[in-house]
């Protein structure tokens, strides 16, 4: 059984440019979510994904957007990339956490992450 | 607001000897809390988690955390660390916004484990 897989591991880009990155979750699960994690600092919640809809977002500003396709995967887009959007981008999916159920406790699972580089 | 602190950058031990890394938070309500395990260019690994019930949670690897609320809590532990286990681990909180989950995340703490 595949665990949650990312694509590519590693971009180079420059400043301006606009780049997507992609994620296919663990089999059985429907929610999608992505974290950003700078250097030398703990992940930082992006948005969240749940029947191809963003149900949730964190303290990001419009140029980050995002996708989910009808098999649960997705994708991350970044337009006018800055210097300070150099970072490990990490998806998660969990099974049911987008419904938003009470006292859910699904857990998420992380990839390996796509490392972008802002030049 | 809802928040994870972990107080130490990095931790030093002895292989053999017991490891503790530590973790509180802050949240509304009841805290559903986690571990995660980097290591080097990778993504996060899940270790375990406390939902409720027994404030002494197992995971894998042999690690294990303890809940306390009162203290607001939630520490990883290992009786006898090994050299493999050098790696940067982090504390998570699921918070509740809107009805839906994300997880926040502390800073991290360096687990150095020495022969």
């Amino acid at each position: 059984d595949a665990g949650v897989t990312q694509s590519p591991t590693h971009l180079i880009k420059t400043r301006g440019q606009q780049v997507t990155l992609r994620c296919s979750p663990k089999s059985g699960h429907d929610t999608v979510s992505w974290y950003q994690q700078a250097l030398g600092q703990g992940p930082q919640f992006i948005f969240q994904y749940y029947e191809e809809e963003e149900r949730q977002r964190g303290n990001f500003p419009d140029r980050f957007s995002g996708h989910q396709f009808p098999n649960y995967s997705s994708e991350l887009n970044v337009n006018a990339l800055l210097l300070g959007d150099s970072a490990l981008y990490l998806c998660a999916s969990s099974a049911g956490t987008g419904r938003g159920l009470a006292g859910g406790t699904d857990t998420q699972y992380f990839g390996p992450g796509t490392r972008l580089t802002v030049l | 607001a809802q928040s994870v602190a972990q107080p130490e950058d990095q931790v030093n031990v002895a292989e053999g000897n017991p490891l503790t890394v530590k973790c509180t938070y802050s949240v509304s309500g009841n805290p559903y809390l986690f571990w995660y395990v980097q290591y080097p260019n990778r993504g996060l690994q899940f270790l375990l988690k406390y939902i409720t019930g027994d404030n002494l949670v197992k995971g894998s690897y042999g690690f294990e955390a303890e809940f306390n609320k009162s203290q607001t809590s939630f520490h990883l532990k290992k009786p006898s660390a090994l050299v493999s286990d050098s790696a940067l681990y982090f504390c998570a909180v699921r918070a509740r916004w809107g009805g839906y989950n994300k997880l926040i995340f502390g800073a991290g703490t360096r687990l150095a484990v020495h022969p």
